[in-house]
């Protein structure tokens, strides 16, 4: 079955901890992107990528790092830096439609539920 | 920075009853999609929208485009318990960088 998997489903984070988040697609997507949810809010976007090895900062890019170095990985790092990093995160990929002006629908995988301990 | 309005946030329906949310621009876009989030789960892509004034449907779903390409409107008739969730809209703006814009969201709830 094709798909996205994210790893771990929880995870817990410690005062001055970095915690790195798994995205794995094999779906064969040219792009991945990353998104923050708070609960009963929208989705807001951290980082994305359209293409490996190179990855654009999104609407709340500070205090996270990301990195793309194969087409099916789009990892990413909370750094300590992120002084409030409770959240839903959820990872995404989608075609690229090349050529036009319009986004390809985006397939999620199940999330990270991330607290601070 | 560039917005796509969702109205209304929540909307409270017995069951059987229909139920709508709202999606507006001040810009033009180039197409816009809806997702559905069930209560833990993450969002699922129903529909796209790219034509001005293009209707579509599913079943019980019926999506709209508006002639402006400024807003659209998701409309489900006589509401189950399998439609809770929140529904979200995302859009490409024509100027945009690949970017689907977000919107807030309207939860879907049937009161008991």
């Amino acid at each position: 079955d094709g798909g996205i998997t994210q790893s771990p489903k929880y995870l817990f984070r410690k005062e001055g901890q970095n915690v790195t988040l798994s995205c794995e697609q094999n779906l064969n997507h040219d792009a991945m992107y990353w998104y923050r949810q708070d609960p009963g809010q929208g989705l807001r976007l951290i980082y994305y990528s359209q293409i490996v090895n190179d990855f654009q900062k999104g609407d709340i890019a500070e205090g996270y790092s990301v990195s793309r170095e194969k087409k099916e990985s789009f990892p990413l790092t909370v750094t300590s830096a992120q002084k409030n990093p409770t959240a839903f995160y959820l990872c995404a990929s989608s075609n690229r439609d090349r050529g036009s002006s319009t986004n390809q629908p985006q397939h999620f995988g199940d999330g990270t539920r991330l607290s601070i301990l | 920075g560039q917005q796509v309005m969702q109205i209304p946030q929540y909307q409270h329906v017995q069951e059987g009853e229909d139920f709508t949310t709202y999606c507006n621009s001040s810009t033009t876009l180039s197409n816009i999609q809806w997702y559905k989030q069930r209560p833990g789960g993450h969002p699922v892509f129903l529909i796209q929208l790219v034509k001005s004034g293009e209707v579509k449907k599913q079943k019980r779903l019926t999506f709209q485009f508006g002639e402006a390409k400024k807003n659209s409107s998701l409309h489900i008739t006589a509401t189950q318990t399998t439609d809770v969730g929140t529904y979200f809209c995302a859009a490409t703006q024509t100027d945009s960088n690949y970017q689907l814009i977000w919107g807030a969201g309207t939860k879907l709830i049937i009161k008991p």
